[in-house]
């Protein structure tokens, strides 16, 4: 089983600053990894994806995320964030093998302001 | 969120009630998910079904049943509502395994 752990449950940051969401994950066997945002009183949109090649692995939006298999970390960035990027990211998980479901953290709510 | 439409949007449930919460999907995805999301735990799987006729278990499947009667549908019933059931419910879809879900808007659901 797979587990993911997010530790920063609010970030805030001013706009146009840079900012870092972290993600942990703890698996025995080889994983894809996923981010997805939340916004207010919306589904889940699919932000990038890990499977497999280059560990830097960039997305929608101007955010890009690292694999790090050694520090078994997917953390997620973006160099200047913008107001329309408060919102709640969702760093997910899934073995190689089934691929059959996700497992996700508990999230981190964005909070951009002037 | 095109494509994955649940109904309904919003629902008031009395404890002892029975409810079923629909999920339509028009991508031809084989597989089909649904997960509720509460506040402080993020998104946990209630049951998922990997093709047309097959249902499984998630993480929390206690007090839910499921159906799969079609490709296209995917339905949640509760059958004897509990106020530990007030969540928001999302079905979820995808092909080729967990290559992107695509996310409906979600259910919101009370239980007084």
């Amino acid at each position: 089983a797979q587990s993911v752990t997010q530790l920063d449950s609010q970030v805030p940051v001013f706009e146009e600053a840079p900012v870092e969401l972290r993600c942990n994950y703890s698996s025995s066997v080889s994983v894809y990894l996923f981010w997805y945002v939340q916004y207010p009183n919306q589904g889940l949109q699919l932000l990038l994806k890990y499977l497999s090649g280059s560990t830097l692995v960039k997305g929608i939006n101007g955010f890009e995320a690292e694999f790090n298999k050694s520090q078994t970390s997917f953390h997620l960035r973006k160099p200047s964030v913008h107001i329309s990027d408060t919102a709640e990211y969702f760093c997910a998980v899934t073995d190689t093998g089934t691929a059959s479901k996700l497992t996700f953290g508990t999230g981190t709510r964005l909070q951009v302001t002037l | 969120n095109a494509g994955v439409t649940q109904t309904p949007k919003f629902q008031v449930l009395k404890t002892g009630q029975s409810m079923t919460l629909q999920c339509a999907q028009d991508m031809n995805h084989n597989s089909m998910y649904w997960y509720r999301q509460d506040p402080g735990m993020g998104l946990r799987l209630i049951y998922y079904s990997a093709s047309e006729g097959t249902t499984d278990k998630g993480e929390v499947p206690n007090g839910y049943n499921v159906s799969r009667l079609n490709k296209r549908e995917f339905s949640l019933r509760l059958e004897s509502a509990a106020p530990s059931q007030t969540s928001v419910y999302f079905c979820a879809t995808s092909s080729e395994g967990v290559y992107g879900y695509t996310f409906g808007s979600g259910t919101r659901l009370t239980v007084v």
